[in-house]
């Protein structure tokens, strides 16, 4: 079992609509939560981040964690064509070892 | 300018050749990584540094090794290519300092291709 699991997809929305894309997880010890995104032929860039629980937005984006049930969240809301990518979440224990985990990625497309 | 530069960007070779892939950085940062992504499975560390005299073995490190030039300076090599080593390479940068986040900055990927 890999410790990140995350839907590849294809996610298909239309334009407007809201997207919740998501990650589970095995390790109890991951503290610090990633979203990226990559366009494609892009390197993946930071979108969200967030450290233990709860919730954060920025913008049309919000991403949740419940650590209590290992999981993740991002929402988007109002979603654009300009949002079609591959988002990836990843994820890192405690101390500043810089070595994160990753998901599969999701690829989503919107639509016009 | 791009921050974070790979080249070539773009690589066709045959099973059994020696391949180096090199990441350079404009960003200051101390620490880099070297990432493979293949279709379903993400991204997989290979190989990170936190300076230029630590060199660390990442989750698929077999059949790579790595040197780290100089700070800004990160190269990856494949010494004997074969066709399951084919897939699109990352290299990544990070600052150690006092900000907890300590992000990745990606490069924009080599696309390896072993025949």
């Amino acid at each position: 079992q890999k410790e990140v699991e995350q839907d590849p997809g294809p996610l298909s929305v239309p334009e407007g609509a809201i997207v919740s894309l998501n990650c589970t997880y095995s390790n109890s010890a991951f503290q610090y939560f990633m979203w990226y995104r990559q366009y494609s032929r892009k390197g993946p860039e930071l979108l969200m981040y967030t450290y233990s629980s709860g919730n954060k937005e920025d913008g049309r984006f919000t991403a949740q964690v419940d650590k209590s049930s290992k999981y993740i969240s991002l929402f988007i809301r109002d979603s654009q064509p300009s949002d079609s990518a591959t988002y990836l979440c990843a994820m890192r224990g405690s101390g500043n070892t810089g070595k994160l985990i990753f998901g599969q990625g999701t690829t989503l497309q919107v639509k016009p | 300018d791009a921050d974070v530069t790979q080249t070539p960007r773009n690589r066709i070779t045959k099973t059994g050749k020696r391949i180096m892939l090199e990441c350079s950085q404009t960003k200051g940062h101390d620490r880099m990584y070297w990432y493979r992504q293949d279709p379903g499975l993400g991204l997989r560390l290979i190989y990170y540094s936190f300076d230029v005299k630590d060199i660390n073995k990442g989750e698929i490190s077999d059949g790579y090794s790595v040197s780290r030039q100089a700070q800004a300076k990160f190269s990856l090599s494949l010494e004997s290519a074969i066709p399951n080593q084919t897939a699109l390479y990352f290299c990544a940068t990070s600052w150690s300092g006092l900000d907890q986040t300590d992000t990745q900055y990606f490069g924009p990927g080599t696309r390896l291709t072993v025949l």
